[in-house]
């Protein structure tokens, strides 16, 4: 089976403008969940959806939204960046417990 | 907030050496799940281990857990230079929502 995928893989935005990242699960699996990984605060739970609904939401400003089609697949938006959104954005599928990860998306805010 | 804690930050041994490496964490859980992640690429999935399990062995790795103490270890046997990478711990409390320690950065010298 074909991994998780992640679009684009690196994107520069500047402050205020908003951003679109996407997240292909591996086939049959219907929970994608999203994490941002920065220096500073690490590994952090953004959300998780499951059958197109969100089931889990860390402790992010209203600012990072996301949404899930009917095909597992997943969009996550920021708008009104700023320049601590600066992370490495991590998308992961799974069917139980274990989440496989995709290889992330890197957003530089200038 | 982070749930997990590894000890130590960082570590750098000889190749053909063992590596251990200790997660402490805050509040019950499901599971504990370890994750190896090289230079800022995607994580993956080492192993995971079940409240109710105490040790569990994937070829090179144990992984050892003990609720009484919220504490596991991972330990890398016979390294080798690729397993240069930094390794995180994760707990689930609920379902589909892990929660990362800061992560041990291993350096493996040939």
């Amino acid at each position: 089976k074909a991994g998780v995928t992640q679009t684009p893989r690196y994107l520069i935005k500047t402050r205020g403008q908003q951003v679109t990242l996407s997240c292909s699960p591996i086939s049959g699996h219907r929970s994608v969940s999203w994490y941002q990984q920065t220096p500073g605060q690490g590994l952090q739970f953004l959300f998780e959806y499951f059958s197109e609904t969100q089931r889990n939401k860390g402790n992010f400003p209203g600012r990072f939204s996301g949404r899930q089609f009917s095909n597992s697949r997943s969009e996550m938006n920021v708008s009104t960046l700023e320049l601590g959104d600066s992370a490495l954005y991590l998308c992961a599928s799974s069917v139980q417990e274990t989440q496989y990860f995709g290889p992330g998306t890197r957003l530089l805010v200038l | 907030s982070q749930q997990g804690e590894e000890d130590p930050q960082a570590l750098s041994i000889q190749e053909g050496e063992n590596a251990t490496m200790n997660c402490s964490y805050k509040t019950s859980i499901n599971n504990l799940q370890w994750y190896r992640q090289n230079s800022g690429r995607g994580l993956v999935h080492l192993i995971l281990i079940r409240s109710n399990e105490r040790e569990k062995h994937s070829g090179r790795l144990r992984v050892t857990l003990d609720t009484s103490k919220k504490s596991s270890s991972l330990l890398i046997t016979a390294s080798r230079a690729a397993d240069t990478a930094s390794y995180f711990c994760a707990t689930a409390v609920g379902d589909y929502k892990l929660s990362f320690g800061a992560g041990t950065t291993v350096t493996v010298r040939a």
